[in-house]
This record gives structure tokens, sequence and C-alpha cells, in this order.
């Protein structure tokens, strides 16, 4: 157990609908990551946030935003969905940020399915 | 652009055969690097990293990574692979910015 937590694990939904994705991050880390991973493009990362501020972000479509609340815990949301978006989505989280990074945790990943 | 190269996307081996996964990066400056495996079915979970010092570092499981400036090249070795290690194996950097940036994955199969 990595101590990130990520729900739902598995969501099904149709093209056109927007849902959210959730993440715990470990106790006491402030930095926290989303990573989109499909069969055929890899681990891709999407954005950070640490503390609550954005700090970096990748290949992130407009559709997909997120966001870091006070107690830490992060959301990412994904709306008008198109089946090119299931894949299973990942949470990290680490202590620091930037060259302090050190180990990412990793949660279990919210899969999700477009139909 | 900061990119990550894992050279072998798929790699099957026997049992008690040596392993070498190969890592390149693109970054000029300094960077940490890391390898992370992910079991099936389980969460990527870190398997080591450098920040600094000797570049041949030691991980988790007999994996050790050897970090060669000259070459940009953070390869992963095991002298000798279990039906165990069957996962999908990932190289990971973080460079001058925020961002930690995976390759593609090389998914890794032992035959019993």
């Amino acid at each position: 157990d990595s101590g990130v937590t990520q729900t739902p694990k598995h969501l099904i939904t149709a093209t056109g609908q927007r849902v959210t994705l959730r993440c715990s991050p470990r106790s006491g880390d402030l930095s926290v990551y989303w990573y989109q991973q499909s069969l055929d493009q890899g681990l891709q990362f999407l954005i950070q946030y640490y503390n609550g501020e954005e700090r970096a972000k990748g290949n992130i479509l407009e559709r997909f935003s997120a966001q870091q609340f006070p107690d830490l815990h992060s959301e990412l949301n994904l709306s008008s969905l198109e089946l090119g978006d299931s894949a299973l989505y990942f949470c990290a989280s680490s202590v620091g940020q930037g060259m302090n990074t050190g180990e990412l945790f990793f949660g279990e990943g919210s899969r999700l399915t477009v139909l | 652009a900061q990119s990550v190269s894992q050279h072998n996307h798929h790699v099957i081996l026997s049992e008690a055969a040596s392993l070498e996964l190969g890592c390149n990066y693109s970054y000029g400056g300094t960077v940490n690097l890391f390898w992370y495996v992910q079991y099936p079915g389980q969460h990527l979970q870190l398997l080591l990293k450098y920040f600094s010092g000797d570049p041949l570092v030691k991980g988790i499981k007999g994996f050790e990574a050897e970090f060669i400036k000259s070459k940009f090249s953070f390869n992963l070795r095991k002298p000798s692979v279990q039906w165990s290690d069957t996962a999908e194996y990932f190289c990971a950097v973080i460079s001058g910015g925020f961002k930690t940036i995976f390759g593609a994955g090389t998914r890794l199969f032992v035959k019993a």
C-alpha cells in the first residue's frame, strides 16, 4: 500500500459525459501529479500541483482540468469525453517538488472506459 | 523538450537469464534518475534512484542501474531474473523543471 488513494477504481461512461477522479496523497506529501496511461502512449504526464498551486503542465487537453484543495486532495475533471480518453489515470504524490521531488508514490489508478 | 527513451518495448527471457533494459534521456543538465516497476494489477513502485555520487546504484530485489553521463543513459540490470520479475519497467527523469517524465515502459515476461 503506497498511501495514495484514488477513487473510483473503475468508471464506465458514455461519450460527451463528464467525470471527476479523486486522489488523496500520502500523509505529509504536498505534491500531487496526474498521469494518463494508455496502451499506445505509455505513461503521459498531465499536471502537477504543489500545496494547492499548479506547478507544471504536460500534455493535458483543454477538456481536462484539475485542482488541489486546501486539504491537499486533488481532483481531475474530464469533460466532453471521447473514446480516446479511455485509459488508466494515475495519481502520484511526493513530499517535495522540482529537483527535490524524490520518489513518487502512486495510487492504484482509476480505469476509465468511454463507450 | 525533455524526453526519455526505452529501447525495448517487450522482452521475453527464461528464468536465470541476465537482464539489461536500456534507458536514454535527452536533457543535458543535472538530472535525477529513477526506475519504477509495475507488477501485474499493482501500482507503480520505486526500484531504484540516482541523484548523485556512485553512478552504479543498487535497488530492491537484486536490480541495479548504471548512470553513464556521457551517454545520457541509465540502464537497468539484473544478473539472473526470476518468474516473479514479470512486470512493466519504467525509466523516469527529473531535470530542471518540475515534471517527472517517464519512458514508454518495457514489458518483461519471464518464462518459468
